[in-house]
C-alpha cells in the first residue's frame, strides 16, 4: 500500500522561504500528478498546485503563481513544495495528495485518495 | 476560479439520515468528491465520481448530483461519522487543471 510521508514541522521568518518533501513509498509514483493542499488553523482546504513527476510539469493556483514552486525527484520518489516571501496569513498545515489514477486518466481526478501526514509550517517573528 | 459553497455546520440525531450539499458553476461540469476530516488528521476519501466508495468507506455514505449541487448522505449516521466534510471538484474557469474545495461543513451527530 502506498504511503506519502512528509517532512518535519518548520518555523519560518516573515520573508524567508520554505521547502517540504513527500516522499512515496510502496507503490508507483512517477505517473501520477501530486497535489499540494494546505489548511490554515481553524479553516478549510486550499488547492495550490500539483506536478507531474514523470513529465516535470507543474501547474499552480492562481493565489500562489510566482511564489510557490511544485518540483519532484523521479528517482527518490520525492515531490517538494518550495514557498518563499511568507507572511504569517501562510501558518497552515500542508499537505501531499495522491489521486485514483495515473495523469493521463481524467477520471479519477481530483480524488485524492492517498495523502500525507501534513506538515505543520509556522510563520512567525 | 471556481467556488464551492457549504453550509457551515449540520447536525443530526443519531441513526437518522442527513445530507450535505455543495454547490457550485464547476459542478455543471465535473462531478464532486467528499472528503471526511476529523481533528489532527488528513481528510480521507469517502465519495467520488457519479456515486463510488473507496475500499473500506461504509455503504452508509452515498453522493448525487443534480445541476450545480452535489451532495453526500449519510444514511444511519454513527458517532464516529461527526467530523468536518469537504467537497471539490475540477475548477471550471480558467484553469481547468486546477482544483477547488468548498468550505467544509462540521457534521455534529446528537
Amino acid at each position: 500500500q502506498v504511503q506519502l510521508v512528509q517532512s518535519g514541522a518548520e518555523v519560518k521568518k516573515p520573508g524567508s522561504s520554505v521547502k517540504v518533501s513527500c516522499k512515496a513509498s510502496g507503490g508507483t509514483f512517477s505517473s501520477y500528478a501530486i497535489s499540494w493542499v494546505r489548511q490554515a488553523p481553524g479553516q478549510g482546504l486550499e488547492w495550490m498546485g500539483r506536478i507531474i513527476p514523470i513529465l516535470g510539469i507543474a501547474n499552480y493556483a492562481q493565489k500562489f503563481q510566482g511564489r510557490v514552486t511544485i518540483t519532484a525527484d523521479k528517482s527518490t520518489s520525492t515531490a517538494y513544495m518550495e514557498l518563499s516571501s511568507l507572511r504569517s496569513e501562510d501558518t497552515a498545515v500542508y499537505y501531499c495528495a495522491r489521486p485514483l489514477t495515473y495523469y493521463y486518466d481524467s477520471s479519477g481526478y481530483p480524488n485524492f485518495d492517498i495523502w500525507g501526514q501534513g506538515t505543520m509550517v509556522t510563520v512567525s517573528s | 476560479s471556481s467556488e464551492l459553497t457549504q453550509d457551515p455546520a449540520v447536525s443530526v440525531a443519531l441513526g437518522q439520515t442527513v445530507r450535505i450539499t455543495c454547490q457550485g458553476d464547476s459542478l455543471r461540469s465535473y462531478y464532486a468528491s467528499w472528503y471526511q476530516q476529523k481533528p489532527g488528521q488528513a481528510p480521507v476519501l469517502v465519495i467520488y465520481g457519479k456515486n463510488n466508495r473507496p475500499s473500506g468507506i461504509p455503504d452508509r455514505f452515498s453522493g448525487s448530483s443534480s445541476g450545480n449541487t452535489a451532495s453526500l448522505t449519510i444514511t444511519g449516521a454513527q458517532a464516529e461519522d461527526e467530523a468536518d466534510y469537504y467537497c471539490n471538484s475540477r475548477d471550471s474557469s480558467g484553469n481547468h487543471l486546477g482544483v477547488v474545495f468548498g468550505g467544509g461543513t462540521k457534521l455534529t451527530v446528537l
